[in-house]
């Protein structure tokens, strides 16, 4: 089965930067997703990692360590709008790469 | 182009009465999932359909049922509604639904009373 682990809530201030990250525990998955969801709207594709390292996009990064059981998200420069929530999701690779999420982080900027 | 949809945005029930969700993926997706989300979680799938055949369910009640149609279009159907049912259902669509992005409609809010 799948357990995933993020923290329930951060704040960080305008400008700077922030790591989010996610643990999980889990018997085999293909790739690991970030999607932001600001309140009672739906998940947003941020990034995609299937193998170990850094993926970059702009201000956001998204690392993996599959020795480690790890990942996190990396926000730069940040910016009022990027108060929201941040969910971490596994493709479970034994049910036909269906999404297995955390609970999500809910990211509070302050100025 | 138009990014996935669904219908209605807000609906109002009361138990034991039977809903309907719809959702249009995006133009040349042939998969849909569908998920639910209480508020503070993350998203629980509840189905997956690629070119009309059920491709995976998670652990929900007989209750609820869903299908896809020739054009890729889905509805998902929940039977005789529980106060607990009351959440963000969203729909995803992707290109063949196995390994690729999902993406994720605006979400229909249920509630019932």
């Amino acid at each position: 089965g799948q357990n995933i682990d993020q923290p329930t809530e951060m704040t960080a201030t305008e400008g700077a930067i922030v790591q989010i990250n996610c643990t999980y525990q889990t018997s085999g998955f293909n790739g690991l997703f970030w999607y932001q969801q600001h309140a009672g709207e739906a998940p947003t594709f941020l990034s995609y990692n299937v193998l170990d390292g850094l993926e970059e996009k702009g201000r956001f990064s998204s690392f993996l360590s599959r020795s480690k059981g790890y990942s996190y998200l990396l926000l730069k420069e940040l910016q009022m709008k990027d108060s929201a929530s941040y969910l971490c999701a596994l493709q479970d690779r034994d049910s036909n790469y269906q999404l297995i999420w955390g609970a999500g982080t809910k990211l509070i900027i302050k100025p | 182009d138009a990014g996935v949809t669904q219908s209605p945005t807000h609906l109002i029930k009361t138990r034991g009465q039977h809903v309907t969700l719809r959702c249009s993926p995006i133009s040349g997706h042939k998969s849909v999932s569908w998920y639910q989300q209480v508020l503070g979680q993350g998203p629980q799938f509840i189905f997956q359909y690629y070119e009309k055949e059920e491709r995976g369910r998670g652990n929900f009640p007989d209750r609820f049922s869903a299908r896809q149609f020739p054009n890729y279009s889905s509805e998902l159907n929940v039977n005789a509604l529980l106060l607990g049912d009351s959440a963000l259902y969203l729909c995803a669509s992707s290109l063949a639904g196995s390994d690729e992005t999902q993406y994720f409609g605006p979400g229909t809010r249920l509630l019932v009373l």
